[in-house]
């Protein structure tokens, strides 16, 4: 099924520990977005990348680093994890258009805790 | 910047009946789209309703519906003949095209269906 694809679904890591969360999507989008949800939150947006090639921080990026590797993925890395990113993390795309209506599509999450 | 703002935490309705959830924003732009977003505990990122700003009709869904007020800047959604599947976190979203369509959330309302 066409969509956006995330992995892992879970994950522990322990604070200092690196890890790099993997996106994919096959709808041949070409903007894609890193959101972190906490508790009475919402979601707030980390990184996105508007074309390949091309990244940008969104409202909370310190402590993470982004790579678009093609057009399909967008990588999200934590270098050095600490307790304050424990979150669930979620990406998106959305296609092509310079003003577009087109909702973004959403992977199904990765729960990550950090202990 | 764009701010989203959900009021009511928690909202709780009897099967079969109405309710209405509140989002007001605050943006300084003329052309933007607003979105519902469903949650359920599966984690999914679901879209409920999307509204244009330049169409003065509200949108409609089968038992969704908004009310959107473009000068008090509202976006309010009512889910009629509620259903115990309609249980889940709600989010208004805003999303400018001219900004990379970022989506900026409200922090979102968990709603209960009761039986």
């Amino acid at each position: 099924n066409a969509g956006v694809t995330q992995t892992p679904k879970f994950q522990v890591l322990k604070t200092g520990q690196s890890m790099t969360l993997q996106c994919a999507q096959d709808m041949n989008h070409n903007s894609m977005y890193w959101y972190r949800q906490d508790p009475g939150m919402g979601l707030r947006l980390i990184y996105y990348s508007a074309s390949e090639g091309t990244t940008d921080k969104g409202e909370v990026p310190n402590g993470y680093n982004v790579s678009r590797l093609n057009k399909r993925e967008f990588s999200l890395r934590l270098e050095s994890a600490a307790p304050s990113q424990t979150s669930v993390y979620f990406c998106a795309s959305i296609g092509s258009g310079v003003f577009s209506n087109q909702p973004q599509h959403f992977g199904d999450g990765t729960r990550l805790s950090i202990l | 910047a764009q701010t989203v703002t959900q009021s009511q935490p928690e909202m709780s309705v009897q099967e079969a009946e109405t309710v209405t959830l509140s989002c007001t924003y605050d943006t300084s732009e003329n052309n933007y789209y607003l979105f519902w977003y469903k949650q359920p505990p599966s984690r999914q990122m679901i879209l409920v309703i999307r509204q244009e700003a330049y169409k003065q009709q509200n949108a409609t869904e089968n038992r969704f519906s908004v009310n959107f007020q473009k000068a008090a800047k509202s976006f309010s959604l009512k889910i009629s003949d509620s259903q115990l599947g309609d249980t889940a976190m709600y989010f208004c979203a805003f999303m400018n095209g001219l900004h990379g369509n970022k989506l900026v959330f409200g922090a979102g309302t968990i709603l209960r269906v009761k039986s």
